[in-house]
């Protein structure tokens, strides 16, 4: 099993569509999660970091479900600019500042 | 502006030679990370570095090299010994090594082997 595991998509959706993502990740014990969004061909940058009662950012929502080790991304009144793929990213117990990365989820909003 | 900068964007290598990826930072941060991603999967760590003159393997260190002898600088350099090097290297840094510091992205160099 990977240590983090997303649907790669591609999700394709209308604009103003709600969209969610969802993340598994294996290690029971893992101390943070975030999510990163990443342009086609860029580097990529934080969305948002998940907490465990969950947070909103705008359109964006993200919860945690410990006990069934996922965690998840809700766009709200998706836009043309939220096209990008999704990665999911964790932070296995052991200390430092190791991430793990998933392969990502694309989404592509249409007109 | 401060920021993280890699250079060059694109790297063209000819079989059997080591190249160095540039990583610069003038963020202050003490922590900095290389990765590479290949489609399909995720990012992979190769190297990081909690602390100038400082620095620990990633997963996947073979056929590479780090040295960081300034703060600011965190050079890889891609061996003859890496057998699959074509990918898209990505350097980022972070404030400290600690569990809540967020990573953050230099915009990538793509090298391609020929």
């Amino acid at each position: 099993r990977k240590e983090v595991e997303q649907d790669p998509g591609p999700f394709n959706v209308p604009e103003g569509a709600t969209v969610a993502f969802n993340c598994t990740y294996s290690n029971s014990a893992s101390q943070s999660f975030f999510w990163y969004r990443q342009d086609c061909r860029k580097e990529p940058k934080l969305l948002m970091s998940v907490y465990s009662s969950g947070n909103e950012d705008g359109r964006f929502t993200a919860q945690l479900n410990r006990a069934s080790q996922y965690i998840s991304l809700l766009i709200r009144d998706s836009k043309l600019s939220d096209s990008a793929t999704y990665l999911c990213v964790v932070r296995p117990p052991g200390g430092g500042n190791k991430l793990t990365f998933g392969t990502g989820t694309q989404l592509k909003v249409e007109l | 502006d401060g920021g993280i900068t890699q250079s060059p964007k694109y790297l063209f290598r000819k079989e059997g030679q080591n190249v160095t990826l540039s990583c610069e930072q003038n963020l202050n941060h003490d922590a900095m990370y290389w990765y590479r991603q290949d489609p399909g999967q995720g990012l992979r760590l190769i190297y990081y570095s909690q602390i100038v003159n400082d620095f620990q393997k990633g997963d996947i260190a073979e056929g590479y090299s780090v040295s960081r002898e300034k703060k600011e600088s965190f050079p890889l350099t891609v061996t003859s010994a890496q057998k699959n090097p074509t990918a898209f290297y990505l350097c980022a840094s972070s404030i400290s090594s600690g569990n809540q510091e967020t990573q953050y992205f230099g915009p990538g160099t793509r090298l391609l082997v020929l």
